[in-house]
């Protein structure tokens, strides 16, 4: 059981926006702003998307957008491709143990 | 230009012992988080230990008293020894530095561990 909970599948067709939530709780979310997303797709080492909720890394598309509300994030894609088709953790540092935790993950198939 | 490069990975026996190297460049592993991240078989990502700047250190409870994490700041690598193997320690494990807000920023490319008889 992830201490951070996110869909397990979403789909889009190309050119379509999505939106991928991640719920928490007080202990993480809620209390920082210290949420990131990671994509990755399969062979391959994960790859940081967004960081501090909303912050791109350089190089990263416009296209990936963040926010938070209360215990959950999300992360938006706009303008859907074919090479989004991916999974898609969230990341939270949490007062528990003081560490991070990583989502369930989701995995997003372009239609 | 950051790079990570793990090694160590294989197959080991039930109850058996391996160390992972990860060898960076392009910063000092000294300065910065450093961590390990596993994904097993059809799972999803596992934050398994983190070696914080001040020597202070956190390990998962799925690893706990088993595992130990490491550096060597002479050689700039981190290490992950660990101990008393099962089936479900099985994964591909990859080697991160962490940025300072807690992010998961330069990923190595992995090394698999397969526990089995």
């Amino acid at each position: 059981q992830s201490a951070l909970t996110q869909p397990a599948s979403a789909s889009g067709s190309p050119g379509q926006s999505i939106t991928i939530s991640c719920t928490g709780s007080n202990s993480n979310i809620r209390l920082y702003n210290y949420v990131s997303w990671y994509q990755h797709h399969p062979g391959e080492a994960p790859k940081l998307i967004l960081y501090d909720v909303s912050d791109r890394p350089s190089g990263v598309s416009y296209r990936f957008s963040g926010s938070k509300s209360g215990n959950t994030a999300s992360l938006t894609i706009s303008g859907l491709q074919a090479e989004d088709e991916a999974d898609y953790y969230c990341s939270s540092y949490t007062s528990n143990n003081n560490t991070l935790v990583f989502g369930g993950g989701t995995r997003l198939t372009v239609l | 230009e950051v790079q990570l490069v793990e090694s160590g990975g294989g197959l080991v026996q039930p109850g058996g012992s391996l160390r992972l190297s990860c060898a960076a460049s392009g910063f000092t592993v000294s300065s910065n988080y450093m961590s390990w991240v596993r994904q097993a078989p059809g799972k999803g990502l596992e934050c398994v230990s983190v070696l914080y700047s001040g020597d202070d250190t956190f390990y998962a409870d799925s690893v706990k008293g088993r595992f130990t994490i490491s550096r060597d700041n002479s050689k700039n690598t981190m290490y992950l020894q660990m101990n008393g193997l099962s089936a479900e320690d099985s994964a591909v494990y990859y080697c991160v530095r962490v940025g300072v807000t807690y992010y998961f920023h330069y990923w190595g490319q992995g090394t698999l561990v397969t526990v089995s008889s």
